[in-house]
């Protein structure tokens, strides 16, 4: 498989749930990201890794935690989301950060929606 | 504070015509990187095209330019001889500084 893949494609989970978004990147590239897209806002980004390390938490909830146990893996595992959590979850990657070299490549998404 | 605007949600372009969506940001940044992506109807989101600050030339990728005014802090994308497979969402996306913002999309319809 190439470029960035991410499952479950489509997942709905109560609110007392604990579920885990997954994604892997096949293009061997150093930072990872992981943003989340609602309808008429744009893209916030939540988290960034690179070279497995976190660099970035914009003021994400407690309630959203990422993973990142190597550069070609990611993962955000939630726990006892609200409704508002609904959304598209788009996870990226890029081969490095801050630099040219830092377009990024996102995956198809997950779309979460919080019952 | 950093922003990326995009003032059109919605534009509309007749096939074969050329239409221009607009993106204009702030940034105290003097070294950055801007980015058009593309995300069509439940497909991923795909770069179209990107520009380096440092560079005075436009990005030019086959049917899609870019016009980059750096001191207006505008950088518009071209799409020339639309077809109906550029329908989509258009993100503009500056990152400066390990810092990264997206605009809110443009929606653009193709009409055949």
């Amino acid at each position: 498989e190439t470029g960035v893949t991410q499952t479950p494609r489509h997942l709905v989970m109560g609110m007392t749930n604990k579920k885990s978004l997954k994604c892997e990147q096949h293009l061997g590239h150093n930072a990872m990201y992981w943003y989340k897209q609602s309808a008429k806002k744009p893209l916030e980004l939540m988290f960034v890794y690179n070279f497995k390390e976190q660099t970035e938490n914009n003021s994400v909830p407690s309630r959203f935690s990422p993973e990142c146990p190597n550069s070609s893996h990611l993962f955000l595992h939630l726990h006892t989301l609200q409704p508002e959590d609904s959304a598209l979850y788009l996870c990226a990657s890029s081969q490095l950060l801050g630099t040219s070299d830092s377009e990024q490549y996102f995956g198809p998404g997950t779309r979460l929606t919080v019952t | 504070a950093q922003t990326v605007t995009q003032s059109q949600p919605e534009m509309s372009v007749q096939e074969a015509e050329t239409v221009t969506l607009s993106c204009t940001y702030d940034t105290s940044e003097s070294d950055y990187y801007l980015f058009w992506y593309k995300q069509p109807p439940s497909r991923q989101m795909i770069l179209v095209i990107r520009q380096e600050a440092y560079k005075q030339q436009n990005a030019t990728e086959n049917r899609f330019s870019v016009n980059f005014q750096k001191a207006a802090k505008s950088f518009s994308l071209k799409i020339s001889d639309s077809q109906l497979g550029d329908a989509a969402m258009y993100f503009c996306a500056f990152i400066g500084g390990n810092q990264f913002y997206f605009g809110t999309g443009t929606s653009l319809t193709v009409i055949p």
